[in-house]
C-alpha cells in the first residue's frame, strides 16, 4: 500500500513552454502532497505544500507564479512549470500523506520527473 | 535551529565491508528519524524509521538506533554489497509537523 506516481518519468520542452508533472495516490486519499526539487548530487529542496482544496504553501524563495500547484482532488496534485527556462531543469520528485497512514506523518514518495528545458 | 547533518560522501567500500554513514540532527522536541534510499535515476524509498528515542529502525541488513543522548541516528550495515550502491538520505520529522528536513545526501559506492 501507500504508492505515489509521478507522470510524465521524464520531460523535454523547449525554453518558454510550460510544463505539467502530476503526483498521484494511488490507493489512498493523499490530504498533504509536497513537491520538491533535486539538483544533480545535492539533496531535496522542498519548493511547497499542498492540502487537498486549499492554496499551496511555498517555501521562502520559490516562485509560487512560475511553478503552480493545484490539488484538487484527494488522490492528485500538478505541479506546472510556467514559462521554463533552462535553469529549471531538474528532478522533481512528489510525496504524500494521508490521515490514516501512521501516526507520524510518514511521506511516501513518487518515482520523480526528470525535466530538461532546451 | 533544526537541521540534519550527515557525513560527506562520496564514500566508497569494497564488498562485504562494513558500513556507517553518520547522522545527527538538531531539533526542538522528540522528531521522528529515517533513512531514505535512492537509487540512480528513482524517487526516494524509506529504508528505515525510528519514531522515539532507543528505538533501533532495522531492515534489508541495515539498522539505526535513535540515540537522544548524542542527537545521532548513524546508520550501519555488518556486510555490503554492489546493490547497495546508492544515495542515503538522513531526514527529521518533528512532532505533529509535516515537513521533512533532509540531510545532503551521501553518496555510497560498493565495488565487487
Amino acid at each position: 500500500g501507500a504508492v505515489v506516481s509521478q507522470h510524465p518519468s521524464w520531460v523535454i520542452c523547449k525554453s518558454g513552454t510550460s510544463v505539467k508533472i502530476e503526483c498521484r495516490s494511488l490507493d489512498f486519499q493523499a490530504t498533504t502532497m509536497f513537491w520538491y526539487r533535486q539538483f544533480p548530487k545535492q539533496s531535496l529542496m522542498l519548493m511547497a505544500t499542498s492540502n487537498e482544496g486549499s492554496k499551496a504553501t511555498y517555501e521562502q524563495g520559490v516562485e509560487k507564479d512560475k511553478f503552480l500547484i493545484n490539488h484538487a482532488s484527494l488522490t492528485l496534485s500538478t505541479l506546472t512549470v510556467t514559462s521554463a527556462h533552462p535553469e529549471d531543469s531538474s528532478f522533481y520528485i512528489c510525496s504524500a500523506n494521508g490521515p490514516r497512514l501512521s501516526s507520524y506523518n510518514e511521506q511516501f514518495f513518487g518515482p520523480g520527473t526528470r525535466l530538461t528545458v532546451l | 535551529g533544526n537541521s540534519v547533518t550527515q557525513m560527506e560522501g562520496p564514500v566508497t567500500l569494497s564488498e562485504e565491508a562494513f558500513l556507517t554513514i553518520n547522522c545527527t540532527y538538531t531539533a526542538t522536541g522528540y522528531p521522528s528519524l529515517f533513512w531514505y534510499v535512492q537509487y540512480p535515476g528513482e524517487g526516494l524509498q524509506l529504508l528505515l524509521k525510528a519514531t522515539k528515542a532507543d528505538d533501533k529502525g532495522s531492515n534489508k541488513g541495515f539498522e539505526a538506533t535513535y540515540r537522544k543522548e548524542t542527537t545521532s541516528f548513524h546508520l550501519e550495515k555488518g556486510s555490503v554489497q554492489v546493490s547497495d550502491s546508492a544515495v542515503y538520505f538522513c531526514a527529521r520529522l518533528l512532532q505533529g509537523a509535516q515537513k521533512l528536513v533532509f540531510g545532503q545526501g551521501t553518496r555510497l559506492t560498493i565495488n565487487p
